[in-house]
């Protein structure tokens, strides 16, 4: 069955720094990776997505990806974190095109002046 | 950008009672999806959706809960009596098949109070 671990619930960071979010996946073959960015008492927005080719995946609002088969991990990076991008981070897998996402449990993100 | 839309934004209903939770799918999609958040937990799946019937669905939902697509642009989730741990986030997804590429939108959610 497949399943997400973030290992980080929170994680503060200063504006203007780097940001990496940690997420790892299990599944057998290749799977759909999302990540997902939820604002407070906002819904979903997919923020990236990897299906196949380039390991290196870059989103929206500067954030980029990367896939690492070998250790099963799907991190989210930013080289220059803005106040705006305090929100919560949902790491997700799907199995297949039509399948349901699971969701990881979510890295809460903080941002200090 | 065509977006899912749900309706209400926010329910407050009483244990016991029947509510119905619609959404406006994005018009050429094919897959529609139900899932919920329990305050401060993690989004899990309910149900999917393909072709008037439910292709898959969670141990969450259990028969309390029904999904129906009533005409060409609702597609709606029903809970037949509302227990307290009903209480959550609602989203409503759909997504298209397009080559290589899929994408659930996910629409803003119906914020559902069991009191």
């Amino acid at each position: 069955a497949q399943s997400v671990t973030q290992p980080d619930i929170h994680i503060t960071v200063s504006e203007g720094a780097s940001l990496e979010l940690r997420c790892n996946y299990s599944y057998g073959a290749t799977p759909y990776l999302f990540w997902y960015v939820q604002s407070p008492g906002q819904g979903l927005q997919l923020l990236l997505k990897y299906f196949s080719g380039d390991t290196l995946v870059q989103g929206i609002k500067g954030f980029e990806a990367e896939f690492k088969r070998s250790q099963s991990s799907f991190n989210l990076r930013k080289p220059s974190v803005h106040w705006s991008d305090a929100a919560e981070y949902f790491c997700a897998v799907g199995a297949n095109r039509d399948d349901k996402i699971i969701f990881g449990k979510g890295t809460r993100l903080h941002i200090l002046p | 950008e065509p977006e899912v839309t749900q309706t209400p934004s926010h329910q407050v209903t009483q244990m016991g009672q029947e509510v119905i939770l619609r959404c406006v799918p994005i018009s050429n999609h094919l897959y529609f999806y139900w899932y919920r958040q329990i305050l401060g937990q993690k989004v899990e799946f309910l149900v999917s959706f393909y072709n008037n019937e439910i292709s898959e669905k969670s141990e969450i939902f259990d028969d309390q809960f029904s999904v129906e697509r009533p005409d060409g642009s609702n597609f709606t989730l029903k809970i037949r009596s509302t227990k307290l741990e009903d209480s959550a986030m609602y989203f409503c997804a759909s997504s298209e098949l397009r080559g290589d590429s899929y994408e659930q939108y996910f629409g803003p959610g119906t914020r559902l109070t069991v009191t």
